[in-house]
């Protein structure tokens, strides 16, 4: 089965820091992506990676920037959090670009922005 | 106009009926359609998917997609309680998802 880990399931931070969230992925797939969870607003594409040092503007990039450094392991980086980014933060993995693969997703970091 | 929308619910129905879920989608020329089921304090889990080219059965799940209204359907046949969750419809290479709706099923 894909493993698609991310780092911390629950994190708190201050306005103004700058917050690192870490994905990793057992399966070799190429493909990687943020999305972002809120009530009422579904799921929004943040980033996404096609290959390594690759990276793709989402529907809502703004505040975010990404990092993939390795295939396995792909990070999205708040650059300095503001209350409007707290959320629950999802990652997930595929095989293939176009999107007519199944997505394997992470357990999801819900994120608090204090 | 938004890629996809779906009615948020809640849409509640009781044991072993069928629960009928859409999803409507903006661009004519989408190929291809995912259904993931998403368990409270959960991620989503894929359920099924279809391409254009026509609908699809598994098990007590079937997505069937109207193509000249632009829907796409998720019937759940003999629900069941463990069914309750919120489900999500992804088009667009899965770029974009739905806002999800939410089943309860009704013991």
């Amino acid at each position: 089965d894909v493993k698609v880990t991310q780092s911390s399931r629950y994190l708190v931070k201050r306005t103004g820091e700058k917050v690192f969230l870490e994905c990793v992925q057992d399966m070799d797939h190429e493909n990687m992506f943020w999305y972002r969870q809120d009530p009422g607003l579904g799921l929004r594409l943040i980033y996404f990676s096609y290959d390594v040092k690759m990276k793709e503007k989402g529907d809502i990039p703004e505040g975010y920037s990404v990092s993939r450094e390795k295939k396995e392991r792909f990070s999205l980086i708040l650059e300095s959090a503001s209350t409007n980014q707290t959320s629950m933060y999802l990652c997930a993995s595929r095989t293939d670009a176009l999107g007519v693969q199944p997505q394997h997703f992470g357990d999801g970091t819900r994120l608090s922005i204090l | 106009q938004k890629e996809v929308e779906q009615n948020s619910g809640p849409l509640s129905v009781p044991e072993g009926a069928i629960a009928s879920l859409n999803c409507t989608y903006s661009d004519r020329g989408s190929q291809s359609f995912f259904w993931y089921r998403q368990y409270s304090g959960k991620s989503p889990e894929l359920i099924m998917f279809i391409y254009s080219n026509g609908d699809k059965e598994d098990g007590r799940f079937t997505a069937q997609l109207n193509k000249a209204s632009q829907y796409v359907s998720l019937l759940i046949r003999d629900s069941q309680p463990s069914d309750s969750a919120t489900y999500l419809c992804a088009v667009k290479g899965q770029f974009y998802f739905g806002t999800g709706t939410s089943l309860t099923v009704i013991p």
